[in-house]
């Protein structure tokens, strides 16, 4: 089955611990982009990455670092958690098929973050 | 900077009632809009792209230049309607951030019966 997934669903975890969400998808897709969900601001973009090693910043990448070693996954990785980035965080992937243009993209199941 | 406004958080309408979920952006070169939805318990997933012109579950959207406006219309709303909406902006290739997506802040919609 298509589809992307994230690990872990749930986390709860305290100021300063270093974690890492995991973002996979088996659709040989070279877009990948993370979000977070907040109440009443919506969906915001953290990374994207247009391609193996080839990531940028979206509009909220203070605080996260990515990485796009290979093609299928994208973590996203908190080095020093703190109370501001709990939310519920989506990963999404989509095809690069037509040049210059944005393809559908396909979300991961979410992951709600906790920070103490 | 791109910036996408849903002005309505919340919308309740009755079955078979007309619906609007309004959009509207700036950005100052050649945008790419879509709709996503939400559905209770359900990923977020396209509804549909300016780009496409195309009808989904009975949805329609024009891209409004001169209004920078993206809304999306339906004429008769189904209570399987009811759902999270979000708008959402691309810069097209040839802008300085192509792949960067913005959305808005979505509303939810709520069909009665």
């Amino acid at each position: 089955e298509a589809q992307v997934t994230q690990n872990p669903r749930y986390l709860i975890t305290v100021t300063g611990k270093k974690l890492t969400v995991t973002c996979s998808q088996n659709m040989n897709h070279e877009y990948m982009s993370w979000y977070r969900q907040d109440p009443g601001l919506g969906l915001r973009q953290i990374y994207y990455s247009m391609n193996v090693e080839v990531t940028d910043k979206g509009d909220v990448p203070e605080g996260y670092k990515v990485s796009r070693k290979e093609k299928r996954n994208f973590p996203l990785i908190l080095e020093s958690p703190s109370p501001n980035q709990t939310s519920l965080y989506f990963c999404a992937s989509s095809s690069s098929r037509e040049l210059n243009s944005y393809n559908e993209q396909f979300f991961g199941p979410g992951t709600r973050l906790t920070v103490l | 900077a791109q910036r996408v406004t849903q002005p309505e958080k919340l919308l309740s309408v009755f079955k078979g009632a007309p619906v609007e979920l309004k959009c509207n952006y700036s950005y100052s070169g050649s945008p790419e809009l879509f709709w996503y939805v939400q559905y209770s318990r359900q990923r977020l997933q396209l509804l549909l792209r300016h780009i496409s012109r195309e009808s989904i579950k009975g949805f329609t959207a024009d891209l409004n230049k001169g209004e920078t406006s993206f809304h999306l219309k339906k004429p008769f709303a189904q209570e399987e309607d009811s759902a999270m909406y979000y708008c959402a902006l691309g810069v097209r290739a040839g802008g300085t951030s192509y792949g960067k997506l913005t959305f808005g802040q979505g509303t939810i919609l709520t069909v009665h019966p």
